[in-house]
């Protein structure tokens, strides 16, 4: 498989359950991000990671715990979601350093609803 | 804060009309701005960059920093612009993520 890749597609789950996403980047990039898109509001920057160290939190919070194990995987934990926790979550990952900017490339997404 | 504004949320013209999305930012320095897509059933992929002044498939967008604008223009729309368009800025290197704005639906009609 090429390029960006998310498993699960689809996740239902309760609120009491703990489960993880998955993304995994084929490019040899150096940078990795996880984003929520909300039915209501923009796509949203959530984790960033480079050279596997997170370096961006944006004020998520902590039912959400990211892991970079290596630079071609990164996961999204979850545990104890809330209703409002359902969106589409977007891995991208991209290649930083250098001069000037290296595009993002998107996976397809999580479809993940929360009961 | 750094924040990116698509006022439009639909826009719909017909086929070999201009077209124009608008961006508006706000940013402390000197953003790299974006223009994102998303056609029907496909992941989301860049179209266009400022500092690469290009044009791709027709579209071009002009940072104008007096106005802290970032339109996207096309000259004569064509079907196969149906999508969504997200305006998105990023600092310097990238390596902080993209902010978004909610995005436009354009859609050409025949």
């Amino acid at each position: 498989e090429t390029g960006v890749t998310q498993t699960p597609r689809h996740l239902v789950m309760g609120m009491t359950n703990k489960k993880s996403l998955k993304c995994e980047q084929h490019l040899g990039h150096n940078a990795m991000y996880w984003y929520k898109q909300s039915a209501k509001k923009p796509l949203e920057l959530m984790f960033v990671y480079n050279f596997k160290e997170q370096t961006e939190n944006n004020s998520v919070p902590s039912r959400f715990s990211p892991e970079c194990p290596n630079s071609s995987h990164l996961f999204l934990h979850l545990h104890t979601l809330q209703p409002e926790d359902s969106a589409l979550y977007l891995c991208a990952s991209s290649q930083v350093g250098g001069q000037g900017y290296n595009e993002q490339f998107f996976g397809p997404g999580t479809r993940l609803t929360v009961l | 804060a750094q924040r990116v504004t698509q006022p439009e949320k639909l826009l719909s013209v017909f086929k070999g009309a201009p077209v124009e999305l608008k961006c508006n930012y706000s940013y402390s320095g000197s953003p790299e701005l974006f223009w994102y897509v998303q056609y029907s059933r496909q992941r989301l992929q860049l179209l266009l960059r400022h500092i690469s002044r290009e044009s791709i498939k027709g579209f071009t967008a002009d940072l104008n920093k007096g106005e802290t604008s970032f339109h996207l223009k096309k000259p004569f729309a064509q079907e196969e612009d149906s999508a969504m368009y997200y305006c998105a800025l990023t600092g310097k290197g990238g390596a902080d993520g993209l902010t978004f704005g909610k995005g436009t639906h354009l859609i050409i009609q025949p």
